[in-house]
């Protein structure tokens, strides 16, 4: 299963941009890249995804970079609510392959 | 509420025990998964089904894991003779399935066993 390098805790304050970094450089031609985070005590909740292309939702943006090997997952104004352990995945099948994620923090 | 269900929500045994955990996904979904999740870590995969067949297991699903979904709606985990490293989130989601599109997988709030 492909790899995902994430930080393990990043830190931020409330109503800033967030941009929270992914690497995987070994990406296959044929994987999407999907952004879940898990908010405390709760499962796993979608985010967005892509393969290619940037990608815009209402809860987030996606930029992916031009040869795939990184990608950034960006929260245009955080809230307290968006506090969340936020999980890159490399998914070119039907299972999710999770690593340990980034623990965010939203400072008030 | 028409989200993902799962009971119970806690469970404490005994070493040895056996226990089993049920899922109800979102209605009409035929595609559910079970994952596994410890403390500090991300979620591990056990296994999968598309509607009643099983069609990956993981495996981390030994032995003493059995998963069935007999009618393809609900599905049910068994542990047997449960060790104290089964301790964790026991994680179920469901997804609608269609043809090469990457579909969503929508989780459940867990199941957390705790074995003495």
């Amino acid at each position: 299963d492909a790899k995902t390098t994430q930080p393990n805790s990043m830190e931020s304050n409330e109503e800033e941009p967030v941009h929270l970094p992914c690497n995987h450089s070994t990406i296959s031609g044929t994987d999407y890249i999907h952004w879940y985070r898990q908010l405390p005590s709760q499962g796993p909740e979608y985010v967005i995804h892509g393969l290619t292309s940037n990608v815009n939702n209402r809860m987030a943006s996606l930029a992916i970079a031009e040869d795939r090997k990184s990608s950034t997952l960006i929260l245009h104004r955080a809230t307290l609510r968006d506090a969340a352990v936020y999980y890159c995945i490399l998914r070119g099948a039907q299972k999710l392959v999770f690593g340990q994620g980034t623990r965010l923090t939203i400072n008030p | 509420d028409t989200g993902v269900s799962q009971d119970p929500r806690h469970k404490i045994t005994k070493r040895g025990q056996n226990v089993t955990f049920r899922c109800d996904p979102i209605s009409e979904h035929n595609r559910l998964y079970w994952y596994r999740q410890t403390l500090g870590q991300g979620p591990e995969f056990l296994t999968y089904f598309q509607n009643e067949a099983q069609l990956e297991k993981s495996r981390l699903l030994s032995d003493r894991f059995s998963a069935e979904r007999p009618k393809g709606s609900f599905s049910t985990l068994e542990i047997q003779r449960t060790e104290q490293g089964d301790s964790a989130m026991y994680l179920c989601a469901s997804s609608l399935e269609r043809l090469a599109i990457q579909e969503t997988q929508y989780f459940g709030p867990g199941t957390r066993l705790l074995v003495l």
